[in-house]
């Protein structure tokens, strides 16, 4: 399709064990966007890059949290240790640009820590 | 601090009627506006925004009304339609581009 693409769509995971989340954006996007929503809660940004590049990372709850892009395209956010509180929905978005461009959203990775 | 509210957290409107959809926000430095749709187990689909330098844009059913002065925006959706029956976001630009997001409005469009 010509969406966002993320997968897993759902992860159950032990505390403690790592994970990894992957996002494909829209073909031609620079921008890049990982958001978070959890129980009850808005979006959360979490981090933005910009071509390979992440000029703002500041949303990252943790340094168990951190996130890659390569080659301009797929991104990987990756949750070291999980806790039970990252359990959450966790977004991906890209734009054509940056600046006053809308965000287009893929449908997300639900992860559940037990 | 919320820099984006939503204070209503749903809004039941008659189908064929006008929904009117609130969001107030804090920070005179946001420059561009969005609002998303939310269904259950899907991600936000964005639907319509507007530039700070603008009061108005329009798109088909939906208009998003812009006052800066009031650091207030709403979206109309008429004639409202039983597949409305969602969550709406609005959002606003921050700093470095990311998006600041509302708690959201479940509104129901009732047949």
């Amino acid at each position: 399709g010509a969406g966002v693409s993320q997968s897993p769509s759902n992860k159950v995971t032990e505390k403690g064990k790592d994970v990894e989340l992957r996002c494909d954006p829209i073909s031609g996007h620079t921008a890049l966007y990982w958001y978070r929503q959890s129980l009850g809660q808005g979006l959360e940004f979490l981090i933005y890059f910009q071509g390979n590049s992440a000029p703002d990372k500041s949303g990252l709850p943790s340094d168990r949290f951190s996130a890659e892009r390569t080659g301009g395209s797929v991104s990987t956010l990756t949750i070291q240790r999980t806790q039970q509180e990252d359990s959450a929905v966790y977004l991906c978005a890209s734009s054509l640009e940056s600046g006053r461009k809308p965000q287009h959203f893929g449908d997300g990775t639900r992860l559940s820590i037990l | 601090d919320q820099q984006v509210k939503q204070n209503s957290p749903s809004l039941s409107v008659q189908e064929g009627r006008i929904s009117i959809l609130n969001c107030d926000y804090t920070n005179s430095m946001f420059d561009y506006f969005l609002w998303y749709k939310k269904y259950p187990a899907e991600g936000p689909t964005f639907l319509i925004s507007i530039s700070s330098i603008k009061d108005k844009n329009e798109d088909g059913r939906f208009t998003v009304f812009l006052n800066k002065s009031a650091k207030h925006l709403s979206l109309h959706i008429v004639p409202s339609q039983p597949g409305d029956s969602a969550v709406y976001f609005c959002a606003a630009r921050g700093a470095t581009n990311k998006l600041i997001f509302g708690t959201g409005t479940l509104l129901a469009v009732q047949p």
